[in-house]
């Protein structure tokens, strides 16, 4: 257990639904992540939030919407997606997001099925 | 743009020999560098965390090197297991503000018993 976690593990989604994803850090941290992992490409960056606030955007679509209510959860809002958007989505958390040792610690992520 | 490449994309070896895992990447002003280790359809699970200083980072069996001027990082892993059956991802940080990650598309490692 890395004190990250991630609900749901698994979701089934069509394209009209909308679902949230959820996080939550158990370390005290105040730097939250989202990537994205597709199927034969590297993961990549979606959101950065440094104490709540966002900052770190990477050209996401605006049919995932992030939200930091507090240092320790993070939700990604999910509405309208394509069948493309089906990927492993990993959740990560750090003590800050400048500074010296700034390893991230990764959530188990949600498998995310859009039909 | 940085960009992290690991070779061989697949390795297989028996039981008991060591491990040489490659990433290389072609911006060599990173701040530090992170091997993950990742489970079929789990997390990353951090390894080791080497910072631009450093020459090499060791925890158990595993030693990890970096050498930026040449733009490269081994991971090796002494005497396999097949508990080291999984996926091994490096990752480079650039700059000391802001963590933004660029992730290699991993080496996937099966060791036969």
């Amino acid at each position: 257990e890395t004190g990250v976690t991630q609900t749901p593990r698994h979701l089934v989604m069509g394209m009209t639904n909308k679902k949230s994803l959820k996080c939550e850090q158990h370390l005290g941290h105040n730097a939250m992540y989202w990537y994205k992992q597709s199927a034969k490409k590297p993961l990549e960056l979606m959101f950065v939030y440094n104490f709540k606030e966002q900052t770190e955007n990477n050209s996401v679509p605006s049919r995932f919407s992030p939200e930091c209510p507090n240092s320790s959860h993070l939700f990604l809002h999910l509405h309208t997606l394509q069948p493309e958007d089906s990927a492993l989505y990993l959740c990560a958390s750090s003590p800050g997001e400048a500074g010296h040792l700034n390893e991230q610690f990764f959530g188990p992520g949600t498998r995310l099925t859009v039909l | 743009k940085q960009e992290v490449t690991q070779i061989p994309a697949a390795l297989s070896v028996p039981e008991g020999e060591n491990l040489v895992l490659n990433c290389s990447f072609t911006d060599s002003a990173i701040y530090n560098l992170q091997w993950f280790r990742q489970d079929p359809g789990k997390g990353l699970t951090s390894l080791l965390l080497i910072q631009s200083s450093q020459r090499e980072q060791t925890s158990g069996r595993l030693n990890a090197s970096l050498d930026k001027s040449s733009g490269r990082s081994t991971l090796y892993i002494a005497a396999s297991q097949p508990g080291d059956s999984a996926t091994y991802l490096c990752a480079v940080r650039v700059g000391a503000a802001g963590n933004k990650l660029t992730f290699g598309g991993g080496t996937r490692v099966l060791v036969k018993p």
